[in-house]
């Protein structure tokens, strides 16, 4: 069974410092990788994903994330944040056989002005 | 292009009373999923339908809950009876084929069970 774990429930930091989530799971085969983001009254949207090739991934508004295999990790970035990032992001992984989606928990994250 | 649409966005029922939610997703995606998403928590996958056909509904409640799509279109949830514990936001999704990895996901609907 696929399982997803994610370091932090909630993270605050002011503009321009640096975001890094964390992102860990389990799976016994070839993984599909994602980062959906849900800001403050939206749907769940995607950010990022990672199916093969070049394991560092962008994604949209300055987000990146890099797949380490042996790690079994995902984690996000992002260099400078802004306040419109604040939002919830979940890790979410499917097997590369169909597109069942197991989430993380999520992280809340809150950008100070 | 239209998105994810759900109904209601809100509900506040009795626990042992029923409720259903309804879900159209995007025109031409074959694959339609229920997440429930409790307060604090990720998702949690109910059930995926490929077209009309229920592909995993390994973790659906199926004494209580049930789900049915209608033509392989529209998507209905339904629990009854509800227990406090359903108290939770119900998300549809919808997505191109099996294999593109990538959801479109609705407002959800945000059950409150008393």
């Amino acid at each position: 069974a696929q399982s997803v774990s994610q370091h932090n429930h909630h993270v605050i930091l002011s503009e321009a410092a640096s975001l890094e989530l964390g992102c860990n799971y389990s799976y016994g085969g070839t993984v599909n990788l994602f980062w959906y983001v849900q800001y403050p009254g939206q749907h769940l949207q995607l950010l990022l994903k990672y199916f093969s090739g070049d394991p560092l991934v962008k994604g949209i508004k300055g987000f990146e994330a890099e797949f380490i295999k042996s790690k079994f990790s995902f984690n996000l970035r992002k260099p400078s944040v802004q306040w419109s990032d604040t939002a919830e992001y979940f890790c979410a992984v499917g097997s590369a056989a169909g597109n069942k989606l197991t989430f993380g928990g999520g992280t809340r994250v809150l950008v100070k002005p | 292009e239209a998105g994810v649409a759900q109904s209601p966005r809100y509900k506040i029922i009795e626990k042992r009373q029923s409720v259903a939610f309804w879900c159209n997703p995007i025109s031409g995606h074959a694959t339609l999923y229920w997440y429930q998403q409790i307060l604090g928590q990720g998702p949690k996958l109910l059930i995926q339908f490929q077209n009309n056909g229920v592909v995993d509904d390994s973790q659906l409640p199926k004494d209580r809950f049930s789900a049915e799509r209608l033509k392989g279109v529209d998507s209905t949830l339904k629990i009854q009876p509800a227990k406090l514990e359903d108290s939770a936001v119900y998300l549809c999704a919808s997505s191109l084929e099996r294999t593109t990895g990538e959801l479109f996901f609705g407002e959800g609907s945000r059950l409150t069970v008393l």
